[in-house]
């Protein structure tokens, strides 16, 4: 069965600091890794999508990294700003038997002004 | 940009009553994806379909649940005999492509069985 974990469960910050957090995902049967960003009242929103070893994406302030050997994607935000505020979920899509969205509990980022 | 719509935004329901959810996916997509999150639970994977029929289910996605595609817009779910434990969160979500591109979600349809 898979399984993915995320890191840390919720994260406090201040403005302008920068941070990080976690994807853990298994690297057997992995296709790709996707990083949505969870407002409250909204719906998910696709930040990244990433299939290959290595693969770094950058979009504006929020950038992801992705190792399919050891399975584990870091997302950044870098000056972390009010509107940042939301959770951060990953997912995995696998391959073979295991086409489908596996998703973890999410980061909940709150940036204190 | 183009939207993934559902209706009704909020939906109660008697237990041992049938439910149909609806969404509009994104026009020019092809694969559809149902999802539920329970009330601080992760969201869990339902079903996704290509083509007309169910590419994908999972064990959640039992005889109680069925998905249609009735005409060239709108993508259903229906819960028959709901029971309380169905009570979530009920996002839809399409893609042009499966697995390597983002999908893109609705606001979701709270689902509260009485």
């Amino acid at each position: 069965i898979l399984n993915v974990e995320q890191s840390p469960q919720s994260l406090h910050v201040q403005e302008g600091d920068s941070t990080n957090f976690t994807c853990s995902f298994p690297s057997s049967n992995f296709y790709a890794l996707h990083w949505y960003r969870w407002e409250t009242a909204k719906s998910p929103e696709a930040l990244f999508v990433m299939t290959l070893n290595g693969d770094e994406k950058k979009k504006g302030r929020i950038s992801a990294t992705l190792n399919t050997k050891e399975g584990y994607s870091y997302l950044y935000i870098k000056g972390s700003q009010p509107e940042d505020s939301a959770t951060y979920l990953c997912a995995s899509y696998g391959s073979g038997n295991n086409r489908k969205l596996i998703w973890g509990l999410g980061t909940s980022l709150a940036v204190n002004p | 940009e183009p939207e993934v719509t559902q209706t009704p935004s909020h939906q109660v329901t008697q237990m041992g009553q049938e439910v149909i959810l609806r969404c509009v996916p994104i026009s020019n997509h092809l694969y559809f994806y149902w999802y539920r999150q329970i009330l601080g639970q992760k969201v869990e994977f339902l079903v996704s379909f290509y083509n007309n029929e169910i590419s994908e289910k999972s064990e959640i996605f039992d005889d109680q649940f069925s998905v249609e595609r009735p005409d060239g817009s709108n993508f259903t779910l229906k819960i028959r005999s709901t029971k309380l434990e169905d009570s979530a969160m009920y996002f839809c979500a399409s893609s042009d492509r499966q697995g390597g591109q983002p999908q893109h979600f609705g606001d979701g349809t709270r689902l509260s069985i009485l």
